[in-house]
């Protein structure tokens, strides 16, 4: 089973870049699996940002395209999250994950991370 | 607002069949598989089922899926305490070009 660790800054100033990276073991980050990221602001429900495949082909949220980028990074075995101008709504706790394109049913979820965005 | 509607809240008793709801629309649920998560406070969400009637290994066979046109449910039979939590569906929408989430249900074992 994939084990999935996300790391970068708890605490981003509004206007700023929120970045994450997402670390990944047990597993090839060059696997026929997306690579996702998905949102929780503090009490609510879960919102998927985006996804990617190391072939690089990329989904995101529609109301998030404008200022998300993802990357796969194989040399390192991981894949990051970019979001600009942040603001207080970007507040959340950020999960990285996984699902298997060759074996559906197979899916890991990184232990997730909060975010806060404050000047 | 969700493009999946799901009930805010469900309780039942232990040993009790309880079922959440999830509807959508024809560009989501009506042409795509449904996953079920559950999410336990303070930790990440947990696949329960996928491809709309599949569970994981490890997952019990008291949690079912299935789904019907632009709706699906999840059955949760033989309810514990410890089957309390917030349950999401998750489908592919074709309209979006993304992955889309249910607002959650909150299960409540009484």
């Amino acid at each position: 089973q994939v084990q999935l660790q996300e790391s970068g800054p708890r605490l981003v100033k509004p206007s700023g870049t929120l970045s994450l990276t997402c670390d990944v073991s047990g597993g090839s980050i060059s696997s026929n699996n997306w690579w996702s990221w998905v949102r929780q602001p503090p009490g609510k429900g879960l919102e998927w940002i985006g996804e990617i495949h190391h072939s690089g082909t990329t989904n995101y949220n529609p109301s998030l395209k404008s200022r998300v980028t993802l990357s796969v990074d194989k040399s390192k075995n991981q894949f990051s999250l970019k979001l600009r101008s942040v603001t207080a709504a970007d507040t959340a706790i950020y999960y990285c994950a996984t699902y298997s394109v060759t074996y559906p049913g197979s899916e890991s979820w990184g232990q997730g991370t909060l975010v806060t965005v404050s000047s | 607002q969700s493009v999946l509607t799901q009930p805010p809240s469900a309780s039942g008793t232990p040993g009790q069949r309880v079922t959440i709801s999830c509807s959508g629309g024809s560009s989501s649920i009506d042409y795509n598989y449904i996953n079920w998560y559950q999410q336990i406070p303070g930790t990440a969400p947990k696949l329960l089922i996928y491809r709309s009637n599949q569970r994981p290994s490890g997952v019990p066979d008291r949690f079912s899926g299935s789904k019907s046109g632009t709706s699906a449910s999840l059955a949760i039979s033989g309810l514990r305490s410890d089957d309390e939590g917030h349950y999401y569906c998750a489908t592919w929408d074709d309209s979006l070009s993304g992955r889309v989430f249910g607002g959650g249900t909150k299960l409540t074992v009484l």
